[in-house]
């Protein structure tokens, strides 16, 4: 399973918009990239996967480049709801079952 | 449709008692998994279950045993809960081939 590497923490203010990169050097050819959410005391929540160019939902963007040993979950316009933990994850399905690895993720802190 | 979840949600444990934590999940989902998670870290799996009547050990098994009771349910044991073994236990579902995973409220042990 490939590592990832992600800010420790970053700041913004309400209705910026916030880049969170992750790294992800070793990626292999079939591994996709997920990003999830957690709230305290909740479990983490899926915002976005992609395997390479952008992709967009109403959450979120994700934009990965051509090399895609690098990643950016895109949050547009954040509101103080929008403070919790971000987790990049990489990885393949295989054997019918898909293990994930969470690193420490990214603290977002959304200041009024 | 209440997607994945675990009982209790608080637990307080002796050192050397046992208890089974439950996870049920209503979407038909194939693969479980159950995490922990440390206080300012991310999620480790300890086991999963990519189909019914399959369990695997995840990056952290020792001290826990697991049961895939069918399709919807999969408990984590603790035969003799020990101190380290506090922490946030996650239980989390997956239709399994590179799919997001939905994650459960989670349940609070604590080993005294």
């Amino acid at each position: 399973l490939a590592k990832t590497t992600q800010p420790i923490s970053m700041d913004s203010y309400e209705g910026q918009e916030v880049n969170i990169t992750c790294s992800h050097n070793n990626i292999a050819t079939n591994d996709y990239i997920t990003w999830y959410q957690q709230f305290p005391s909740q479990g983490p929540r899926f915002i976005i996967q992609g395997y390479k160019t952008k992709v967009t939902n109403e959450v979120a963007s994700l934009f990965i480049p051509a090399d895609r040993k690098s990643s950016t979950l895109s949050l547009p316009r954040v509101s103080l709801s929008d403070t919790a933990v971000y987790y990049c994850l990489v990885g393949d399905s295989g054997a019918g079952s898909y293990q994930l690895t969470f690193g420490k993720g990214t603290k977002l802190s959304v200041i009024p | 449709n209440a997607g994945v979840t675990q009982t209790p949600k608080f637990q307080v444990l002796k050192t050397g008692q046992s208890m089974t934590l439950q996870c049920a999940q209503d979407m038909n989902h194939n693969s479980m998994y159950w995490y922990r998670q440390d206080p300012g870290m991310g999620l480790r799996l300890i086991y999963y279950s990519a189909s019914e009547g399959t369990t695997d050990k995840g990056e952290v098994p020792n001290g826990y045993n697991v049961s895939r009771l069918n399709k919807r349910e999969f408990s984590l044991r603790l035969e003799s809960a020990a101190p380290s073994q506090t922490s946030v236990y996650f239980c989390a579902s997956t239709t399994g081939t590179r799919q997001t995973q939905y994650f459960g409220p989670g349940t609070r042990l604590l080993v005294l």
